[in-house]
């Protein structure tokens, strides 16, 4: 079975641009998050989409926006990019049936893409 | 808000002696505690998750353990082995359930 897909792997921008991730969950997983990994650092929670709805959002800016398809894949956006921004974006999918993680619930990680901004 | 600290940044240990790994957490007590592992440029990998109401866990060389009146788990790998060299994350939920919050993770390296 596939794991969670995400795209690009790696990408260069540069102070201003914007970007766009994707994700693909895995089969049967209708709720994706969004975390950002500065090195050194745990993951930082960013955005939750539970069917296709917004279900929690963390503590950054409005550069940020995410959304989540009917195929429950996701793409994140990220705009005015800052150097601050560079990082590891993680994204993640759970077998969740609410809006709120599960206490069985382990969430299954991307292998990331790795963003760095000039 | 629900801060997490893990003992220590970096863990050196021989083969074969069993590694510790100390999360303490601040404010609400977590419904659950889970610990995933993480390799250099991969994502984080589901180890264990252990409830409340639960002491102790184990699986295979890992035990873990959830002591809520100390706020803290510790997470023990017997027999340790140079594959087991990585990161190891610690993570809860936040209060309205949505989400893990994370600590910075500990890097144990095993020497052979």
């Amino acid at each position: 079975d596939a794991g969670v897909t995400q795209s690009p792997t790696h990408l260069i921008k540069t102070r201003g641009q914007h970007v766009t991730l994707r994700c693909s969950p895995i089969s049967g997983h209708k709720s994706v998050s969004w975390y950002q990994q500065v090195l050194g650092q745990g993951p930082q929670f960013i955005f939750q989409y539970y069917e296709k709805e917004e279900r929690g959002r963390g503590n950054f800016p409005d550069r940020f926006s995410a959304r989540q398809f009917p195929n429950y894949s996701s793409e994140l956006n990220v705009n005015a990019l800052l150097l601050g921004d560079s990082a590891l974006y993680l994204c993640a999918s759970s077998l969740q049936t609410s809006g709120r993680i599960a206490n069985t619930g382990e969430l299954f990680f991307g292998e990331g893409s790795r963003l760095t901004v000039l | 808000s629900q801060k997490i600290e893990q003992n220590s940044e970096a863990l050196n240990i021989q083969e074969g002696k069993t590694a510790t790994l100390t999360c303490n957490y601040t404010n609400y007590s977590p419904a659950y505690l889970q610990w995933y592992r993480q390799d250099p440029g991969r994502g984080p990998v589901f180890l264990l998750l252990i409830r409340e109401n639960e002491k102790e866990k184990r699986k295979e060389r890992l035990k873990v353990t959830f002591d809520t009146t100390l706020k803290q788990s510790l997470f023990h790998i017997t027999a340790s082995q140079p594959a087991d060299s990585a990161t190891y994350l610690c993570a809860l939920p936040n209060q309205a359930g949505t989400a893990l919050i994370f600590g910075k993770g500990t890097t144990l390296s095993v020497s052979s």
